[in-house]
């Protein structure tokens, strides 16, 4: 049973460049939310996409941008970087239920981390 | 106000012996789970243990309890019988609601287990 993974494993990119993370959710799961993870705090989350719309937002500016595809895979942009997004970005899958609610616990990717310099 | 509140920035704990994660919460919600996770070096987050507002029992999964004071607004974690490969950053996560996914962490706990 695959786990939730997330591509590339590392990146470096310099302020004012775009940058896109993909994360494929785990077997069974058609819900990805995403969190940023500053170095020794607690993940924040971004957004979370769910039958291919973003259904809920964090506090977190229109340059990060997501997307999920019909595969329920899922990419996160982010535009014109700043020093401030070097991160640690995680993926985390879930499922809702027919009656909407959260019925599985959300397991996370190992995560992509990003260096702006 | 912070939503999750972890006051134990580091911990340390001998091997074998048990220790106790603190976790207070803050919710006018009466529908929430609260999570733990483990968070190694390697930096992906290891869910261990989950409890839902409305469980009338402790959650436990094998080495892992949770601790729950609804009252106190509290969920502690327990580990028994520490492990050298139990040393990480342990963070505490609450969902409001249950129709959303979004998680709130706290600031995180180190654990250190010492031989």
């Amino acid at each position: 049973d695959a786990g939730v993974t997330q591509s590339p494993t590392h990146l470096i990119k310099t302020r004012g460049q775009q940058v896109t993370l993909r994360c494929s959710p785990k077997s069974g799961h058609d819900t990805v939310s995403w969190y940023q993870q500053a170095l020794g705090q607690g993940p924040q989350f971004i957004f979370q996409y769910y039958e291919e719309e973003e259904r809920q937002r964090g506090n977190f500016p229109d340059r990060f941008s997501g997307h999920q595809f019909p595969n329920y895979s899922s990419e996160l942009n982010v535009n014109a970087l700043l020093l401030g997004d070097s991160a640690l970005y995680l993926c985390a899958s879930s499922s809702f239920g027919l009656a909407g609610e959260i019925t599985d616990t959300q397991y996370f990717g190992p995560g992509t981390r990003l260096t702006v310099l | 106000a912070q939503k999750i509140t972890q006051t134990q920035p580091g911990m340390f704990v001998q091997e074998k012996e048990a220790v106790t994660l603190d976790c207070t919460y803050d919710t006018s919600d009466p529908s929430y789970g609260l999570f733990w996770y483990k968070q190694p070096s390697s930096g992906e987050m290891i869910f261990l243990i989950y409890q839902g507002s409305y469980d009338q029992q402790n959650a436990t999964e094998g080495r892992y309890s949770l601790n729950f004071q609804k009252a106190r607004k509290s969920a502690n974690l327990v580990i028994s019988a520490s492990q050298l490969g139990d040393s990480a950053m342990y963070f505490c996560a609450m969902r409001e609601g249950r129709t959303t996914g979004k998680l709130i962490f706290g600031q995180g706990t180190t654990l250190q287990v010492k031989p």
